[in-house]
């Protein structure tokens, strides 16, 4: 099993749709999380992390379920420049080869 | 502007050359990583500094690879014998935190090998 597992989709959704995914990770001792963007050849940049008690940045909003052990990312109103690949990421501790980046998700916004 | 820099964007080589990356921090950053990702994939840890030394090396980085970062500013990552499975994105990544677990990553745009 896969220390950080996302579905790699594609997703393919209307603009101004709400679309979620998810991803589970192994690690019970992981601290923190991340979801980071990735377009087309380029390189990943962090869209926001992800706390306990949720975290929101305008259209899109991040949650962490422990019990389960998987973050969640929904964006709302979705745009154009949504189109991405989503990539979460999860630090299982002190050491750096701890930071573990899943697959990704592919999204695709279609007008 | 992720504060990254690396250098080259783009190699093409032949297998069995030697190939060398650099990444420049603008600012100085005692925490600096190399990672490797492949089309369809997730990057994948390949080393770490801190400061000059270099702390944690993955099972990836065969004897073929060496990384180094002499002053504790730039780096480069090398490659000895490329083989065509070493074609990839070279990754370089930041961080702005001094050593808590919220370690936010800030990468450089990488450099794109192909080896034919």
């Amino acid at each position: 099993r896969k220390e950080v597992e996302q579905d790699p989709g594609p997703f393919n959704v209307p603009e101004g749709a709400t679309v979620a995914f998810n991803c589970t990770y192994s690690n019970s001792a992981s601290q923190s999380f991340f979801w980071y963007r990735q377009d087309c050849r380029k390189e990943p940049k962090l869209l926001m992390s992800v706390y306990s008690s949720g975290n929101e940045d305008g259209r899109f909003t991040a949650q962490l379920n422990r019990a389960s052990q998987y973050i969640s990312l929904l964006i709302r109103d979705s745009k154009l420049s949504d189109s991405a690949t989503y990539l979460c990421v999860v630090n299982g501790g002190s050491s750096a080869s701890k930071i573990i980046f899943g697959s990704g998700t592919r999204l695709s916004i279609r007008p | 502007d992720t504060g990254v820099s690396q250098d080259p964007r783009h190699k093409i080589t032949k297998r069995g050359q030697n190939v060398t990356f650099r990444c420049d921090p603008i600012s100085e950053h005692n925490r600096l990583y190399w990672y490797r990702q492949t089309l369809g994939q997730g990057p994948e840890f390949l080393t770490y500094f801190q400061n000059e030394a270099q702390l944690e090396k993955s099972r990836l980085l065969s004897d073929r690879f060496s990384a180094e970062r002499p002053k504790g500013s730039f780096s480069t990552l090398e490659i000895q014998r490329t083989e065509q499975g070493d074609s990839a994105m070279y990754l370089c990544a930041i961080t702005h935190s001094q050593g808590s677990v919220d370690e936010k990553l800030f990468f450089g745009s990488g450099t794109q090998l192909s080896v034919l």
